[in-house]
């Protein structure tokens, strides 16, 4: 089935570790978002990237990372430099070309910090 | 930049009955998207509802409709004949048209107002 794949579902990681999550995607899709979901404060755009080697930062950028060296793939990095990185992470992708803009969305990726 | 006002953090219905959730945005853009995303206790958010800003008429998608007002910057939700299965967490989200420049794919979401429908 045609989808969106985040690994790992729970995670975490001692303070000053870094971690990257993963995101599969199989819809063809050109577009690949991810963001951030914290209680009472919706989602917050933290990268998006448009096209393969091509990403930009959104709202909340600072401590995290993203390469996008495969069209199916956009995977997160959460450094050390991130002060508060306990969160709910999603993973989303759209298909640019049908200018419909819906997105879709994997199932998410807890992060604890201990 | 754009914003997304959800004034209503939590609401309830019994089954059955309608049910209409708020929301508010604010832009200086012209042409744009608007959507309804729901994501239940499951968490995998999913889309209810899409809006084009240039279309007049209401969107509609079986049980869910809308109330789009465009000079009002407002964009409800009403869900008719609620089921147990509605109960989860809406937000109502702003993307810009694809032709609008920097920012256009972003999707702006409100802060989600959570309903729970009550046998």
């Amino acid at each position: 089935d045609g989808g969106i794949t985040q690994s790992p579902k729970y995670l975490f990681r001692k303070e000053g570790q870094n971690v990257t999550l993963s995101c599969e995607q199989n819809l063809n899709h050109d577009a690949m978002y991810w963001y951030r979901q914290d209680p009472g404060q919706g989602l917050r755009l933290i990268y998006y990237s448009q096209i393969v080697n091509d990403f930009q930062k959104g709202d909340i950028a600072e401590g995290y990372s993203v390469s996008r060296e495969k069209k199916e793939s956009f995977p997160l990095t959460v450094t050390s430099a991130q002060k508060n990185p306990t969160a709910f992470y999603l993973c989303a992708s759209s298909a640019v070309a049908l200018n419909t803009g819906e997105l879709f969305f994997g199932e998410g990726s807890r992060l604890t910090v201990l | 930049a754009q914003t997304v006002t959800q004034s209503q953090p939590e609401m309830s219905v019994q089954e059955a009955e309608t049910v209409t959730l708020s929301c508010t945005y604010d832009t200086s853009e012209s042409n744009y998207y608007l959507f309804w995303y729901k994501q239940p206790p499951s968490r995998q958010m999913i889309l209810v509802i899409r809006q084009e800003a240039y279309k007049q008429q209401n969107a509609t998608e079986n049980r869910f409709s809308v109330n789009f007002q465009k000079a009002a910057k407002s964009f409800s939700l009403k869900i008719s004949d609620s089921q147990l299965g509605d109960t989860a967490m809406y937000f109502c989200a702003f993307m810009k048209h694809k032709y609008s420049g920097a920012g256009s794919y972003q999707l702006t979401f409100g802060k989600g107002t959570k309903l729970s429908v009550i046998p």
